[in-house]
């Protein structure tokens, strides 16, 4: 069965670090460039960083840019977002997605809460 | 940088047929990939690069793309076709992806 994975969210103080896992299975992860998106609450889906699949190409939305960090091991079927400096605005649902075509693989979601 | 617009809403009778735009400058020299997201669940692709459908997709959604107008198309909506949709496409001037604002489908 294919699918992602994600983990490591949950409740950190403004200003605070985080880092997001995701695991795959089921497909060829070393061939998918992979996507975090997120999604604030009632809110629509804003993408957030994209690596390709040898990392050797890595962007960032703009509101993240000098934040937030992604990577991947392709070893262990394993993509990361470390994030850091965290804001309330990015509180949200952050879902991982393994691109083909488009975003074909989309993960369950991990909430990431950020409040003092 | 690179703005879709999508109307807030969008609301059908069942069996009727609904019409999701996405607007963008110069969109048809983009492709736009379309997704599906479920109160709870995660999005889902439904359609990808203008009118292709991935597998488990029924016919009945369909995309076309020109000038500075993304459609997805839903044929003969049923009650289990109720969501939000987004349109998304890649800004190659900028290199982001770019999401819609959404479009809440209502079956009335």
């Amino acid at each position: 069965e294919v699918q992602l994975v994600e983990s490591g969210g949950g409740l950190v103080k403004p200003g605070g670090s985080l880092r997001l896992s995701c695991a795959a299975s089921g497909f060829t992860f070393s061939s998918y460039s992979m996507n975090w998106v997120r999604q604030a609450p009632g809110k629509g889906l804003e993408w957030v960083s994209s690596i390709s699949s040898s990392s050797s190409y890595i962007y960032y939305a703009d509101s993240v840019k000098g934040r937030f960090t992604i990577s991947r091991d392709n070893a262990k079927n394993s993509l990361y977002l470390q994030m850091n400096s965290l804001r309330a605005e990015d509180t949200a649902v952050y879902y991982c997605c393994g691109v083909r075509d488009a975003f074909d693989i989309w993960g369950q979601g991990t909430m990431v809460t950020v409040s003092s | 940088s690179y703005v879709l617009t999508q109307p807030p809403s969008v609301s059908v009778a069942p069996g009727k047929t609904a019409r999701i735009t996405c607007g963008g400058n110069n969109i048809g020299s983009k492709s736009v990939h379309w997704y599906q997201q479920k109160p709870g669940q995660a999005p889902v692709l439904v359609i990808y690069y203008d009118s292709d459908r991935p597998s488990g997709i029924p016919e009945r959604f369909s995309g076309s793309n020109s000038g500075n107008t993304a459609t997805l198309t839903i044929s003969r909506v049923e009650a289990g076709d109720e969501a939000d949709y987004y349109c998304q496409v890649w800004d190659s001037s900028s290199d982001r992806w770019v999401f819609g604002g959404g479009t809440k489908l209502t079956v009335l």
